[in-house]
């Protein structure tokens, strides 16, 4: 059973447009939402997160939203630029839900184009 | 100066061997995790030890080994190597007690190719 899941394996959009990413969960106990941005040949490292008692947090061109009725949360990039291409997880944790392990997605590689 | 480091960044062996992947974090983290990453690029947490602890322990043939020396350093060991353990292993180290958010820190990945 997949707690954390991203539906979209890779994402196109062109320089200077928004990215949207997209995840779902299933367990309703995560209290933490977090996205990871991996290159390649390098090690996942944490973008931006969430708490589950808020439905938004900003960071510079990074927000996320929490939409926690329908168990889902969104990476919006404004504007995109090519150094955002890489690939992203979306990650639940919580010491209720998963004992403080995070729950990794399967990851969207996102390609901005010049 | 690298804060999560992992030994080797690649290891070609035979099916059959036995093989070790050393990490060590100098972030002071009391937790430190080993995931797997395959084919389908799905990273999957494989063992988490706090304080030289076990306590995440998932569904993973014995023939995977680690072991916690102290707080900084989680070793993964591999006995009888098969095709399948083909994969990118990342280590990881986070402060767990700092809260339900678990920032994790990865380190760079140990590319796996069994032939």
């Amino acid at each position: 059973d997949q707690q954390v899941k991203q539906n979209s394996p890779s994402l196109s959009v062109q320089e200077g447009r928004i990215s949207i990413l997209n995840c779902d969960y299933t367990n309703s106990m995560f209290d933490y939402f977090l996205w990871y941005k991996k290159y390649p040949a390098e090690g996942p490292t944490f973008l931006i997160s969430i708490s589950s008692i808020k439905d938004k947090n900003e960071d510079g061109r990074f927000t996320v939203f929490l939409n926690k009725s329908a168990k889902h949360l969104s990476l919006h990039i404004v504007p995109s630029q090519p150094g955002d291409s890489a690939v992203y997880f979306c990650a639940a944790s919580g010491l209720r839900a998963n004992a403080g392990k995070s729950t990794f997605g399967d990851g969207t590689t996102l390609t901005v184009k010049p | 100066d690298t804060a999560v480091s992992q030994t080797p960044k690649y290891l070609v062996t035979q099916m059959g061997n036995d093989k070790s992947i050393k990490c060590e974090q100098n972030l002071g983290h009391d937790t430190m995790y080993w995931y797997k990453q395959d084919s389908k690029k799905f990273l999957k947490i494989m063992f988490s030890y706090n304080n030289k602890e076990l306590i995440i322990n998932e569904t993973v043939p014995n023939r995977f080994s680690p072991k916690s020396p102290d707080k900084a350093h989680l070793n993964l060991h591999i006995n009888s190597l098969e095709l399948g353990d083909s994969a990118v292993y990342f280590c990881a180290s986070s402060h767990l007690l700092a809260g339900a958010k678990n920032i994790q820190y990865f380190g760079a990945g140990t590319r796996l190719s069994v032939l």
